[in-house]
C-alpha cells in the first residue's frame, strides 16, 4: 500500500533546461511534503519542503508545487545543472505531536535524474 | 566533522550470525531513526526514538533490537541474520520530523 508514489523511475534532461519531478500521494492527512536528494553511497539530504496549507515554496533554483485537490506535488529545478544528477525522493509526513518532533516520514521509490551537459 | 555517522559502512556476514550497526549524531537532536532501503529501493522507517524512548516501532521482526544508551546514540542489533535482511540501513536524526539528517548508510549483505 504505497501512500507516496513516484511513477517515473528516471528522467533525463539537458543542462540549462527545466527538470520536473512528480509525486502523488493518497493520504489527505499528511501535514508536510518534502523532497530529498541522494547521491550514490551517501544518505539522502533534505532539499525543500512545503506545508499542506501552501501551494508553492521556492528556494533558489528549486520550487515545489502542491495541488491538494489532485493529491499531487512536483519539484521544478531551473536551470538544471550536471551536479543535480541524483536520485530524488518525494516524502510526506503526518506529525504525531504538536511540537512537530515526532512522526513517520513516508518516502516514494525515487526518481533518478540525469542532467546531461 | 560528520553530523550523523554510522559504522560500519559495509557489513558482509553469514546467515544465522548476530551483528550490530552503530549510529551517533552530534547535532543535539532529540529524535533518532533507523530506516531500511530494500532491493526495491523503498526507504521505510523501522524505529524512532525520542530522548532514548521508543516512539515508532514499525512491523519489524523482533530479531531487530534498537538500543539508545543516550540521545546521541542509536544502535541496531540484529540476531539470527536472514538472507532477506540484506539491504542498506540508514540512521537519521532530527529536531523536526520533516527535516531528517541521514547517515551515509550501512550496506548489509547476508550470504
Amino acid at each position: 500500500d504505497q501512500q507516496v508514489k513516484q511513477n517515473s523511475p528516471s528522467l533525463s534532461v539537458q543542462e540549462g533546461r527545466i527538470s520536473i519531478l512528480n509525486c502523488d500521494y493518497t493520504n489527505s492527512m499528511f501535514d508536510y511534503f518534502l523532497w530529498y536528494k541522494k547521491y550514490p553511497a551517501e544518505g539522502p539530504t533534505f532539499l525543500i519542503s512545503i506545508s499542506s496549507i501552501k501551494d508553492k515554496n521556492e528556494d533558489g533554483r528549486f520550487t515545489v508545487f502542491l495541488n491538494k485537490s489532485a493529491k499531487h506535488l512536483s519539484l521544478h529545478i531551473v536551470p538544471s545543472q550536471p551536479g543535480d544528477s541524483a536520485v530524488y525522493f518525494c516524502a510526506a509526513v503526518r506529525r504525531l505531536n504538536y511540537g512537530g518532533s515526532q512522526g513517520n516520514l513516508i518516502f516514494g521509490k525515487g526518481t533518478k535524474l540525469s542532467v546531461k551537459p | 566533522d560528520t553530523a550523523v555517522s554510522q559504522t560500519p559502512k559495509y557489513l558482509v556476514t553469514q546467515m544465522g550470525n548476530d551483528k550490530s550497526i552503530k549510529c551517533e549524531q552530534n547535532l543535539g537532536h532529540d529524535t533518532m531513526y533507523w530506516y531500511k532501503q530494500d532491493s526495491k529501493k523503498f526507504l521505510k522507517i523501522m524505529f524512532s526514538y525520542n530522548n532514548k524512548e521508543l516512539i515508532i516501532n514499525e512491523t519489524v521482526p523482533n530479531r531487530f533490537s534498537p538500543k539508545s544508551p543516550d540521545k546521541a546514540h542509536l544502535n541496531l542489533h540484529i540476531n539470527s541474520l536472514e538472507l532477506g535482511d540484506s539491504a542498506v540501513y540508514f540512521c537519521a536524526s532530527s529536531s523536526r520530523v520533516e527535516k531528517l539528517f541521514f547517515g551515509s548508510g550501512t550496506q548489509l549483505s547476508v550470504l
